[in-house]
C-alpha cells in the first residue's frame, strides 16, 4: 500500500529556518514525481512544486521560486520542503502528494506550519 | 501560467440531488484535467484524472466530462459524505500545474 507520512505539526518565530519531511512507503520512490502543496487557514490549494527523487530534478511555481527549496534524499525515499526564513504569512497546512501520469494520486496527512512571534 | 477558474464558489444542494461544478482553463489544456474531493481537517483526494477518468475506489455516482477550456463535475445524487470542497487542477504541459479555487458543497 503506497503511504507518504509527513513530519509533525512545527510553531516557529519570524525569521527562523524550517524543513518538513515526507516519506514515501509502499512503491518505486525514486520513480515518481513528489509534489508540495500549500492550504493557507480557510483556503484553497496552492501547487508549490514538484521533484523527481530518482534525479533531484525540481521545479517550482513562480509564486514560490526562491521562496522555499524542495529537495529529495532517495536512499531514504524522503522529500523535503524548507525555508531559510520564516515569514508570518508562511503560517500554513503543507501537504506532499505522488504525482503519477500528472494527478496526484496519494496524499500525505499534512503538516501544519505555523509563524508567529 | 494558466489559470484554473470553477463556478459556482459554493452551492447548497439536498441528499439525492444532482450536483454540478464547473471549471474552466484560461487556455486549452486538452483533457489534462484532475478533480480532487477535501472534507474538512484532511487531505485532498484525487477522485477524476485526465478529465473524465475514475479514480479506483471512487464511487460511479462522480463522473466528469469535458475537453479544451470547460469541464464538469457531475454528482448523479448527492450523499452525506459527499459534502465536501472539490477541487481541479490542470496538469497539461510544463508547472505550475494550478489549482481552480474550489466549490464547497454545502447541506441545505
Amino acid at each position: 500500500e503506497v503511504q507518504l507520512f509527513q513530519s509533525g505539526a512545527e510553531v516557529k518565530k519570524p525569521g527562523e529556518s524550517l524543513k518538513i519531511s515526507c516519506k514515501g512507503f509502499g512503491y518505486s520512490f525514486t520513480n515518481y514525481w513528489i509534489g508540495w502543496v500549500r492550504q493557507m487557514p480557510g483556503k484553497g490549494l496552492e501547487w508549490m512544486g514538484i521533484i523527481y527523487p530518482g534525479d533531484s530534478d525540481s521545479r517550482y511555481s513562480p509564486s514560490f521560486r526562491g521562496q522555499v527549496t524542495i529537495s529529495a534524499d532517495k536512499s531514504i525515499s524522503t522529500a523535503y520542503l524548507q525555508w531559510s526564513s520564516l515569514k508570518a504569512s508562511d503560517t500554513a497546512m503543507y501537504y506532499c502528494a505522488s504525482q503519477d501520469s500528472g494527478s496526484f494520486d496519494y496524499w500525505g496527512q499534512g503538516t501544519q506550519v505555523t509563524v508567529s512571534s | 501560467d494558466i489559470l484554473m477558474t470553477q463556478s459556482p464558489s459554493s452551492l447548497s444542494a439536498s441528499v439525492g440531488d444532482r450536483v454540478t461544478i464547473t471549471c474552466r482553463a484560461s487556455q486549452s489544456i486538452s483533457t489534462y484535467l484532475n478533480w480532487y474531493q477535501q472534507t474538512p481537517g484532511k487531505a485532498p483526494k484525487l477522485l477524476i484524472y485526465a478529465a473524465s477518468n475514475l479514480q479506483s475506489g471512487v464511487p460511479s455516482r462522480f463522473s466528469g466530462s469535458g475537453s479544451g477550456t470547460d469541464f464538469t463535475l457531475t454528482i448523479s445524487s448527492l450523499q452525506p459524505e459527499d459534502f465536501a470542497t472539490y477541487y481541479c487542477q490542470h496538469n497539461y504541459r510544463t508547472p505550475p500545474f494550478s489549482f481552480g479555487g474550489g466549490t464547497k458543497v454545502e447541506i441545505k
